[in-house]
């Protein structure tokens, strides 16, 4: 049952360049987003959200770009830097009442110095 | 900042055993949430526990796995009778309210099961 995916498993990028991370969902009941940042053997991290309302979610170097229409969300991150390197996951939550998380399978970054 | 704490970071166990995980969830967080991730595989939801009962479960979540919160601080994951198949990092979150602003999760405890 894969309501969120992440068709790219890896990804590498030069340091100061911009990476793109790109997840898909097909559930058209969720109606909030979140990245997650996650380093081995540690639990994973907030990053940034968005709700269902906007299109566009900016924090620093990271900005979320949602496509409703597309159920196509995209992480960016510019500049890269080494320290960015890391798994990254996709996340949906509906209107449940738990708003239980539904993460997509991960993505590698990797950022060349 | 404040954080949500796993306890412990590894627990290695004999098939057919009891193990008991251990969270500590932010303090005036109301939601509370177990996921695991199988190596290699995405996070997935176990349970999510609100108001002393559990408001939702999966279906990995069967009569092998139970939930408590015995005190105002601890949340607990039994799993009464472990499988091969159970061996995954289990990782306790929490929330403070309604929607899914907010979540955070433990560092994880790494189960193996031999």
């Amino acid at each position: 049952d894969q309501q969120v995916k992440q068709n790219s498993p890896s990804l590498s990028v030069q340091e100061g360049r911009i990476s793109i991370l790109n997840c898909d969902y097909t559930n058209s009941m969720f109606d909030y987003f979140l990245w997650y940042k996650k380093y081995p053997a540690e639990g994973p991290t907030f990053l940034i959200s968005i709700s269902s309302i906007k299109d566009k979610n900016e924090d620093g170097r990271f900005t979320v770009f949602l496509n409703k229409s597309a159920k196509h969300l995209s992480l960016h991150i510019v500049p890269s830097q080494p320290g960015d390197s890391a798994v990254y996951f996709c996340a949906a939550s509906g209107q449940t009442g738990a708003n239980n998380l539904f993460f997509g399978t991960g993505t590698r970054l990797t950022v060349i110095p | 900042e404040p954080e949500v704490t796993q306890t412990p970071s590894h627990q290695v166990t004999q098939m057919g055993q009891e193990v008991i995980l251990r969270c500590v969830p932010i303090s005036n967080h109301l939601y509370f949430y177990w996921y695991r991730q199988i190596l290699g595989q995405k996070v997935e939801f176990l349970v999510s526990f609100y108001n002393n009962e559990i408001s939702e479960k999966s279906e990995i979540f069967d009569d092998q796995f139970s939930v408590e919160r015995p005190d105002g601080s601890n949340f607990t994951l039994k799993i009464r009778s472990t499988k091969l198949e159970d061996s995954a990092m289990y990782f306790c979150a929490s929330r403070i309210g309604q929607g899914a602003y907010g979540y955070t999760f433990g560092s994880g405890t790494r189960l193996t099961v031999v």
